[in-house]
């Protein structure tokens, strides 16, 4: 059975700082792995995917790596802003729908 | 980007009375639907899986004469939960895929039951 963890599981940083978020899972069998951001009381929002034979993906601050021999995967977060505050959500699909790990809840302090 | 819409955003019912949600998929025909629940500060737990036109696939433990869900068409599917009590009160998404291709997340919507 597929299981998702990431560390931490809450981490706050002063405005401007760089940061990564960790991720493991425990079947490297996957399809993609998906990086989300929940804002409190909201749905997801997609931030990156990585297909299983891609190492990273960017988006603008934003940087996914992805190492499916070990099952790890980091997102890195470049400059942060008060607005990058919210849960960062990984989840994995292959054999099974989408398994999410518990989160990250990331607060950046102006 | 394909966008998944949710109705209603949020509910309150009272204990023992029976609550619909919508998912559709506004730009996009799903094929797979898939409806999770998230307690507070909790992840996504997936409750069912339901493909167009054919039975859902519930995860274990997710009582599917309580969660009753129809996919009656390729942009629709909805989640009804039946006599619904206060330990039901929680945050319910959907999620909609065409093909293989990505899952679109919908906005949520917030359950409480009195």
């Amino acid at each position: 059975k597929q299981e998702v963890t990431q560390i931490p599981a809450a981490l706050s940083v002063p405005e401007g700082e760089n940061l990564v978020l960790n991720c493991s899972f425990t079947d490297s069998a996957i399809y993609n792995l998906q990086w989300f951001r929940q804002d409190p009381g909201k749905g997801l929002t997609s931030l990156l995917l990585i297909q299983s034979s891609q190492r990273e993906q960017t988006s603008g601050r934003l940087n996914a790596s992805l190492d499916k021999s070990s099952g790890r995967s980091t997102l890195y977060i470049a400059a942060s802003q008060p607005g990058d505050s919210a849960t960062y959500l990984c989840a994995v699909s292959g054999n099974t729908p989408l398994v999410f790990g518990k989160g990250t809840r990331l607060s950046v302090i102006a | 980007g394909a966008v998944v819409s949710q109705h209603p955003s949020w509910v309150i019912c009272k204990s023992g009375t029976s609550v619909k949600i919508e998912c559709r998929s506004l730009d996009f025909q799903a094929t797979t639907m898939f409806w999770y629940r998230q307690f507070p500060k909790q992840s996504l737990m997936l409750m069912a899986t339901s493909n167009e036109g054919s039975k859902a696939t519930y995860e274990q433990g997710v009582e599917k004469d309580k969660f009753l869900i129809n996919h009656a068409s390729l942009t629709l599917s909805t989640l009804t939960v039946t006599s619904a009590h206060p330990e039901d009160s929680s945050f319910y998404i959907c999620s909609a895929q065409e093909g293989m291709y990505e899952q679109y997340f919908g906005p949520g919507t917030r359950l409480t039951v009195t």
